[in-house]
């Protein structure tokens, strides 16, 4: 059961653009999202979050913009740089003490095209 | 401050063989978490350990286990290893004295296993 969606597992964007990447998620009991970047060879690093009393956060160049009521997250990179290029994983976690952790979806290839 | 350290970096195992897998975590992290990536089911959550406890685990068979040292290192053992654990393993340490939405995880670079 996958509870963290990400339906698209690639997008292409021109350098400069605006790249969205969305997230979908089932369990009502989430209440707290975060973004992963992943380069080959390494480990995921974080990049950004939101807790579900915002319905926006922003840092620099990536904002993530939450909709509660569709259960639906996207990150928005302005403006794409190829060193953007990288899998992206949507993750989510509950406010349930120390026991919770975090669901990962399957991740988003983005590739920035010079 | 050194970053999460995982060895090896790559392993190549036959199946049925067993297979430990080592992280020492981020100085002053009492939680490390493990995920298995791969490409067609990205990051599974395996278990996690805080204070050489086992806080929470992921739905993997028995074959999967691991332990936490009182240093905070953690090990992670793959009993009689089939194609299928072909994967990416990864451990990711946190401060652990949250909620895990809370607090960041910071990843090491894994461990690549192939199972032939």
């Amino acid at each position: 059961d996958q509870q963290v969606k990400q339906n698209s597992p690639s997008l292409s964007v021109q350098e400069g653009r605006i790249s969205i990447l969305n997230c979908d998620y089932t369990n009502s009991m989430f209440d707290y999202f975060l973004w992963y970047k992943k380069y080959p060879a390494e480990g995921p690093t974080f990049l950004i979050s939101i807790s579900s009393i915002k319905d926006k956060n922003e840092d620099g160049r990536f904002t993530v913009f939450l909709n509660k009521s569709a259960k639906h997250l996207s990150l928005h990179i302005v403006p794409s740089q190829p060193g953007d290029s990288a899998v992206y994983f949507c993750a989510a976690a509950s406010y349930t003490g120390a026991n919770s952790k975090l669901t990962f979806g399957k991740g988003i290839t983005l590739s920035v095209r010079p | 401050k050194a970053g999460v350290t995982q060895t090896p970096r790559y392993l190549i195992k036959t199946r049925g063989q067993q297979v430990t897998l080592s992280c020492s975590p981020i100085s002053g992290h009492r939680s490390v978490s493990w995920y298995q990536q791969t490409p067609g089911q990205g990051l599974q959550f395996l278990f996690e350990y805080f204070s050489e406890t086992q806080r929470n685990k992921g739905n993997f068979p028995g074959r999967f286990s691991g332990r936490q040292f009182s240093n905070s290192r953690s090990e992670m053992n793959v009993s009689t290893l089939e194609l299928g654990d072909s994967a990416l393993y990864l451990c990711a340490s946190s401060l652990g004295g949250g909620a895990a939405g809370n607090e960041k995880l910071f990843f090491g670079s894994g461990t690549q296993l192939s199972v032939l």
